[in-house]
């Protein structure tokens, strides 16, 4: 049963540290999204790529977060120096593209205290 | 700039009986994607159907089922026979064909299914 992986599930760290998030998408697929959800804002999009090339992160704070895939089975999110404001719930999905359906993962639950 | 609005924050309904969630959207667009996602305690963001905005006819997925209203940009979803297992948060989101993929969500609607 594919599905998107995500690591860590929960983590809570200190103010200052740096936290790092992992994601495998599907096997096959090419596009790949990296979303925030908080009761305030919502599910937010703070990047996105296909075959592997940033083509959107605009909803990314640039000073402190940072997007990338190493390959086709990686994505990785940074943030660093976390900040309280920065717990949140962040989602990897993927997808084939040309509407089709995007599949998440289980989220990683961020908490920085 | 797509956006999408679901008008309400919180609904309830009784263990076996219909319930219609709300959504609107606006974009300038005509060729789209509209989809309805379940997100339960568990946090699983899950697909529950998919529309095609070309597509005049309506998307079913056994109970669950959308009215789609292309010209007043409307896209409720409909659970029949609601089960326990249905609540949950209910997101709708719309993403552009061709152009940009990201998903565009709405604030949810948080459902109760009471027994």
């Amino acid at each position: 049963d594919a599905r998107v992986t995500q690591t860590p599930r929960d983590k809570v760290t200190e103010m200052g540290q740096e936290v790092t998030m992992r994601c495998q998408p599907i096997l096959g697929h090419n596009t790949v999204f990296w979303y925030r959800q908080t009761m305030m804002q919502g599910l937010e999009l703070l990047a996105y790529f296909r075959n592997r090339a940033p083509l959107d992160d605009s909803g990314m704070p640039k000073d402190r977060f940072s997007a990338e895939m190493p390959d086709a089975t990686l994505a990785t999110l940074k943030i660093q120096p976390s900040e309280p404001r920065d717990s949140a719930v962040y989602f990897c999905a993927s997808g084939t593209g040309q509407g089709n359906t995007i599949y998440f993962g289980e989220g990683s639950w961020l908490t920085v205290v | 700039a797509q956006t999408v609005t679901q008008s309400q924050p919180e609904m309830s309904v009784q263990e076996a009986e219909t319930v219609t969630l709300s959504c609107t959207y606006d974009t300038s667009e005509n060729n789209y994607y509209l989809f309805w996602y379940k997100q339960p305690p568990s946090r699983q963001m899950i697909l529950v159907i998919r529309q095609e905005a070309y597509k005049q006819q309506n998307a079913t997925e056994n109970r669950f089922s959308v009215n789609f209203q292309k010209a007043a940009k409307s896209f409720s979803l409909k659970i029949s026979d609601s089960q326990l297992g249905d609540t949950a948060m209910y997101f709708c989101a719309s993403h552009l064909r061709g152009g940009s993929e990201k998903l565009v969500f709405g604030k949810g609607t948080k459902l109760t299914v009471n027994p």
